[in-house]
């Protein structure tokens, strides 16, 4: 079966540090992931998503970024974090058919202090 | 996608039916509905998806109006632990979630 883990679960972080969250897929290949992003209160917000090693798509402008260095890999990086980066991060895969389901990870909740 | 919009919140007692309504007027074609639930601090929980059928699983109930500008999910007993967010979500083969800001549900005894 198809598992996918994130880590940390949750992270406290000065603002102008980095970041570096990490979402690892099991049992699967070639999946589509994401990033997603919740804010308090609020809906997800979707920020990358990826068809491929290397092949990245950002969907909102901003202090983030996302690589895919293993088929199975997907990581969300900062240079400077904002107090506004500070939510709750989920990553997400699907099997590249659009009738599919997508499964979320445990996501992680970060605090930018 | 198409946008979809949703009641903020409500309540349902508990062992009844829930009735959650979405809209979703300006559906294509090719766009699924899919829901999902999200209990507090915790990952999207996929719950059903359909296209022009309605459809049935373990968890619930999708009716889709015949002009798919509108469904239904229903939970047919609800408990206690179907207290959760629930997100109605038109996705389309660009495989984009876009999650809106979902109806707050909540079972009480």
């Amino acid at each position: 079966s198809q598992t996918i883990h994130q880590w940390p679960a949750t992270l406290v972080q000065p603002v102008g540090s980095p970041l570096s969250l990490e979402c690892t897929v099991e049992g699967t290949s070639n999946p589509n992931l994401y990033w997603y992003r919740q804010a308090a209160g609020r809906g997800l917000q979707l920020l990358f998503y990826s068809v491929g090693i290397g092949q990245i798509s950002s969907e909102v402008p901003q202090n983030l970024s996302a690589s895919r260095p293993q088929d199975r890999q997907f990581i969300l990086s900062s240079k400077k974090l904002l107090l506004s980066d500070s939510g709750f991060y989920l990553c997400a895969w699907i099997q590249q058919d659009p009738t599919d389901t997508q499964y979320f990870g445990p996501g992680t909740r970060l605090t930018v202090l | 996608d198409a946008k979809t919009t949703q009641p903020p919140s409500m309540d349902c007692a508990e062992g009844r039916a829930a009735n959650l309504p979405c809209n979703h007027s300006t559906i294509s074609g090719n766009e699924y509905v899919y829901w999902y639930r999200q209990i507090h601090s915790q990952g999207p929980q996929y719950i059903i998806h359909g296209l022009k059928n309605n459809e049935t699983n373990e968890m619930a109930s999708l009716i889709i109006t015949e002009d798919r500008k509108s469904s239904t999910l229903i939970l047919p007993h609800a408990t206690l632990r179907d207290t959760a967010v629930y997100y109605c979500i038109a996705l389309s083969n660009d495989y984009k979630l876009s999650f809106g800001a979902g109806t707050t549900v909540t079972v009480r005894a």
